[in-house]
């Protein structure tokens, strides 16, 4: 059975930071971009950034580059995403998310976890 | 940034037909891909490269692509379809994958 299970979330003033991770088990971590997506209660879904197989090619929704950094650990099957200068609009619960391929130009997410909720406020 | 439109609600009778689309401004030739989530449940891969099922328990699910509009049919709805669908494609002039807003399908 394939499991991602996300963890790091939390409640954090605005201009903070905070780092999410996701642990992968049962698929070979390596063979596939990943993804975290966020959704806010209620709303629909948001593409935050994917990240290739091999970590060299990475991708960013405009509403959080230069603020965000996806990374991966291979070694690990771990996937994280490091988020500074939070703000309150990035309040949400973050998914992370399997591409069925290695590369970016995703061809549909099949494997998701559960989500940790990232509350913003003051 | 490219858009993908839903319409935010379809409803549909048991043993129906539901046909829920997702247009894009200039809808430029692109795979789509379709997702269900029913509530407090991560999403759901139904579709994927516009008419690829997953896995052979959505065989009531089709996707198709005209190159202007995609769409999702659901036949013989059922109580259990009672979701929000979702479809996404990849932006190749943004470098960004794009969500539509989604659609809350309820069977009456």
């Amino acid at each position: 059975e394939m499991y991602l299970v996300e963890s790091g979330g939390g409640s954090v003033q605005p201009g903070r930071s905070l780092r999410l991770s996701c642990a992968a088990s049962g698929f070979k971590f390596e063979d596939f971009a990943m993804h975290w997506v966020r959704q806010v209660p209620g709303k629909g879904l948001e593409w935050v950034s994917g990240i290739s197989w091999n970590g060299e090619d990475i991708g960013y929704a405009a509403s959080v580059k230069g603020r965000f950094t996806i990374s991966r650990d291979n070694a690990n099957n771990v996937l994280h995403l490091e988020m500074n200068s939070l703000r309150r609009e990035d309040t949400a619960l973050y998914y992370c998310a399997r591409d069925t391929r290695e590369r970016l130009n995703s061809y549909g997410m099949d494997v998701w976890g559960q989500g940790t909720t990232v509350t913003v406020s003051s | 940034s490219y858009v993908l439109t839903q319409p935010p609600s379809v409803s549909v009778a048991p043993g129906e037909t539901a046909k829920i689309s997702c247009a894009g401004d200039n809808f430029r030739p692109k795979s789509v891909h379709w997702y269900q989530q029913r509530p407090g449940q991560a999403p759901v891969l139904i579709i994927y490269y516009d008419s690829d099922r997953l896995s052979e328990k959505y065989e009531r699910f089709s996707g198709s692509n005209s190159g202007n509009t995609a769409t999702l049919t659901i036949t013989r709805a059922e109580a259990g379809d009672e979701a929000d669908y979702y479809c996404h494609v990849w932006d190749s002039i943004s470098d960004q994958e794009i969500f539509g807003g989604g659609t809350r399908l309820t069977v009456l």
